[in-house]
């Protein structure tokens, strides 16, 4: 089946560490996204890249690198620059990511919870 | 700042009931408008993608509606079901630069009791 896969669903990890949080898709899709949802807040844009080795900040880029050497593979690295993440994280993909891309739907992973001990 | 407003916050209604939530949006710069339902320990999925002032769009029984010249769509369930509880979420995009970002409202949070 075609889809979005994250991995791991949990994550802990302990202050001043990096962890990376995986996300794949098999949609054959050229944008993928990152997002950060808090309690009580909308989704928000980390990261996001329109096509392999390209990538632009989002709303809240700072303490998070991401890399996309592959088009099915958008890796975020939370570092330890990262002042609050403990979060729910959620990554997407969308067909393109022009401006065309208002008209098409994202389609989002199963995210990842990860938690600062 | 572009922001997205949704309302009410949450809403619980009885199964059978019929109800209606509100996204607000900024009127200018208009490309599209998407909803979508995010059901507890699942992946959020689209609904709908809106384009045309006045539209209006139907799957089973969700419809919603856009007026882009005041900046607001209407989510509507007719018959609420317990498989209808979701968060329902709508977003619009913004362009900077030539990439097509969504600002996401916080989102309506809807309980649907047996």
């Amino acid at each position: 089946d075609g889809g979005i896969t994250q991995s791991p669903k949990y994550l802990f990890r302990k202050e001043g560490q990096n962890v990376t949080l995986s996300c794949e898709q098999n949609l054959n899709h050229d944008a993928m996204y990152w997002y950060r949802q808090d309690p009580g807040q909308g989704l928000r844009l980390i990261y996001y890249s329109q096509i392999v080795n390209d990538f632009q900040k989002g709303d809240i880029a700072e303490g998070y690198s991401v890399s996309r050497e592959k088009k099915e593979s958008f890796p975020l690295t939370v570092t330890s620059a990262q002042k609050n993440p403990t979060a729910f994280y959620l990554c997407a993909s969308s067909i393109t990511g022009a401006v065309i891309s208002s008209y098409n739907e994202q389609f989002f992973g199963p995210g990842t919870r990860l938690t600062v001990l | 700042i572009l922001n997205v407003e949704q309302s009410p916050q949450s809403l619980n209604v009885q199964e059978g009931d019929s109800t209606n939530f509100t996204c607000s949006f900024p009127s200018s710069n208009f490309y599209a408008l998407h909803w979508y339902r995010w059901e507890t320990a699942k992946s959020p999925e689209a609904l709908f993608v809106m384009t045309l002032n006045g539209d209006e769009k139907k799957k089973g029984r969700i419809s919603a509606t856009l007026n882009t010249k005041e900046g607001y769509s209407y989510l509507y369930i007719k018959g609420s079901q317990p498989e209808d509880s979701a968060t329902y979420l709508c977003a619009f995009p913004h362009y900077g630069g030539s990439q097509g970002n969504l600002i996401f409202g916080k989102g309506t949070k809807l309980s649907v009791k047996p």
